[in-house]
């Protein structure tokens, strides 16, 4: 079963960029992920599906600053020109066969 | 647009039982694999059971097995989660969520959350 780790925490200023990462565990580094976002107090949104090749598909509404990308085992996701409601936990999920989920730990990401 | 609305959380005595409902519209809810994940106070998602699109076939994580069913009705456009022997690290808010297929690769994920429903397990 894969194991997916995320960086506790993450800040960057307002307008800047910021790189989140997601490490798939040994033997798993060409599974897709999905990543979500969970501002304080709502349900998780999804944000996108990433493949390891890079390729990535956004859902509905998901602003242009959100993009993904790939090497090796990581999957990333990167925030450009950071706003306030970017504030956020960020979780990424993938699969065993459908038969099981897993989510990261997640990353707190604190827009200063 | 796609709308998943949860209900029936509550606050229940360790031991008790409890039955989540969550009610879909806007897509057609037959044609999907659906899911419920729970969230315990300040910690991190945890996926819970997933159930085909006929019911057929149904997955759980190992805390829940023999405790929880999941459960659907497509005439009613409605997933149920039925939990039983509630325990204090049961307590969390439940998501019911829609899983989408890619067409090209198969791989499924969750598109669409619901706002969730608060299940609090004390005596």
């Amino acid at each position: 079963q894969p194991v997916l780790t995320q960086s506790s925490s993450a800040s960057a200023s307002l307008g800047s960029s910021v790189k989140l990462t997601c490490t798939l565990s040994s033997g798993h580094s060409s599974y897709i992920i999905a990543w979500h976002q969970q501002q304080p107090g709502k349900a998780p949104r999804y944000l996108m599906k990433l493949e390891g090749s890079g390729s990535y598909n956004k859902g509905s509404g998901v602003p242009d600053r959100f993009s993904g990308s790939s090497s090796g085992a990581d999957r990333y996701l990167t925030i450009s020109n950071l706003q306030s409601e970017d504030e956020a936990d960020y979780y990424c999920e993938t699969w065993d066969s459908n038969t099981h989920v897993v989510f990261g730990g997640g990353t707190k990401l604190t827009v200063l | 647009e796609v709308q998943l609305v949860e209900s029936g959380g509550g606050l229940v005595q360790p031991g008790g039982s409890l039955r989540l409902s969550c009610a879909a519209s806007g897509f057609t809810f037959s044609s999907y694999w659906m899911s419920w994940v729970r969230q315990a106070p300040g910690k991190g998602l945890e996926w819970v059971a997933n159930i085909k699109q006929d019911g057929s076939e149904k997955y759980y994580v190992d805390s829940v097995k023999g405790r929880f069913t999941i459960s659907r009705d497509n005439a009613k456009n409605s997933l149920y989660l039925q939990m039983n022997s509630l325990r204090a690290e049961d307590t969390a808010v439940y998501y019911c969520a829609r899983r989408s297929r890619d067409i090209l690769t198969g791989y499924l994920h969750f598109d669409y959350w619901g706002q969730g429903t608060l299940v609090t397990v004390s005596s």
